[in-house]
C-alpha cells in the first residue's frame, strides 16, 4: 500500500460525458501528478500539482483539466469522454516538486480504470 | 529530457541474478537515473535510484559506469513474484524548472519461470 487513494476503482461510463477522477496524496506529501495508462500508448504523464499550483503539463488533452485542493487532494476532470479515453488513470504523489537537486521517489495510487463506451 | 532505450522483454528463472541495462546516451550532467517496477493493473512502484557509481537497496543495486551513458539495475535470486514490467527513466533534477514529470519508456517485462 502506497499510502496514496484514488476513488472510484472502475468508472463506466458513455461517450460525451464527462467525469470526475479524485486522488488523496500520501500523508505530507504536496506534489501530485496523474498519469494515463493505455494498451496502445503505455504511461503517459499528464499534468503535476504542487501544493495547489499547476507546475509541469505532459501529454493532457484540451478536454481534461485537474486541480488541487487546499487539502492537498487532487481531481482530473475528463470531458466530452471519447472511446479512446478509456484507459487507467493512475495518480502520484511525492514530498517534493523536483525542483530541488535528485528525482524524489514518486508514489503511485492503484489507479482508476475508466471504461467509455 | 533524455531518451532511454531498453530491452522489450527477458526471461530469466528463480534464483537467478537477473540484469536489465538501460541505454540513454543523451543523460544530462544534472539528471540523476530511476527505475520502478510495475504488476499488471498496479500503479509503478520505485525501487531504486543514483546518480553514478553504484547504488544498492534491499532489493536491487543499480550500477552507473562513469561515462553514465548506459545503467543496469541488477535483481539478486529473483522469485516469481519478480515478474513484472520494469522501466529505467532519467531527470528530475535542479534546473529541470522545478518539474519532476516521469517520461516512461515501453519498459522491459520480465517472465521469471519456475
Amino acid at each position: 500500500d502506497s499510502g496514496v487513494t484514488q476513488t472510484p476503482k472502475h468508472l463506466i461510463t458513455a461517450t460525451g460525458q464527462r467525469v470526475t477522477l479524485r486522488c488523496s496524496p500520501r500523508s505530507g506529501d504536496l506534489s501530485v501528478y496523474w498519469y494515463q495508462q493505455s494498451l496502445d500508448q503505455g504511461l503517459q504523464f499528464l499534468i503535476q500539482y504542487y501544493n495547489g499550483e499547476e507546475r509541469a503539463k505532459g501529454n493532457i488533452l484540451e478536454r481534461f483539466s485537474a486541480q488541487q485542493f487546499p487539502d492537498l487532494h487532487s481531481e482530473l476532470n475528463l470531458s466530452s469522454l471519447e472511446l479512446g479515453d478509456s484507459a487507467l488513470y493512475f495518480c502520484a504523489s511525492s514530498v517534493r516538486d523536483g525542483g530541488l537537486a535528485g528525482a524524489n521517489e514518486q508514489f503511485f495510487g492503484p489507479g482508476t480504470r475508466l471504461t467509455v463506451l | 529530457l533524455a531518451k532511454t532505450t531498453q530491452p522489450i522483454s527477458m526471461d530469466s528463472y528463480e534464483g537467478q541474478e537477473v540484469n536489465i541495462t538501460c541505454s540513454h546516451n543523451n543523460i544530462a550532467t544534472n539528471d540523476y537515473i530511476t527505475w520502478y517496477q510495475q504488476f499488471p493493473s498496479q500503479g509503478p512502484r520505485f525501487i531504486i535510484q543514483g546518480y553514478k557509481t553504484k547504488v544498492t537497496n534491499e532489493v536491487a543495486s543499480l550500477f552507473i559506469p562513469a561515462d553514465r551513458k548506459s545503467s543496469t539495475l541488477s535483481l539478486p535470486r529473483v522469485s516469481l513474484s519478480d515478474t513484472a514490467v520494469y522501466y529505467c527513466l532519467v531527470g528530475g533534477t535542479l534546473f529541470s524548472g522545478g518539474y519532476n514529470k516521469l517520461i516512461f519508456g515501453a519498459g522491459t517485462r520480465l517472465a521469471v519461470h519456475p
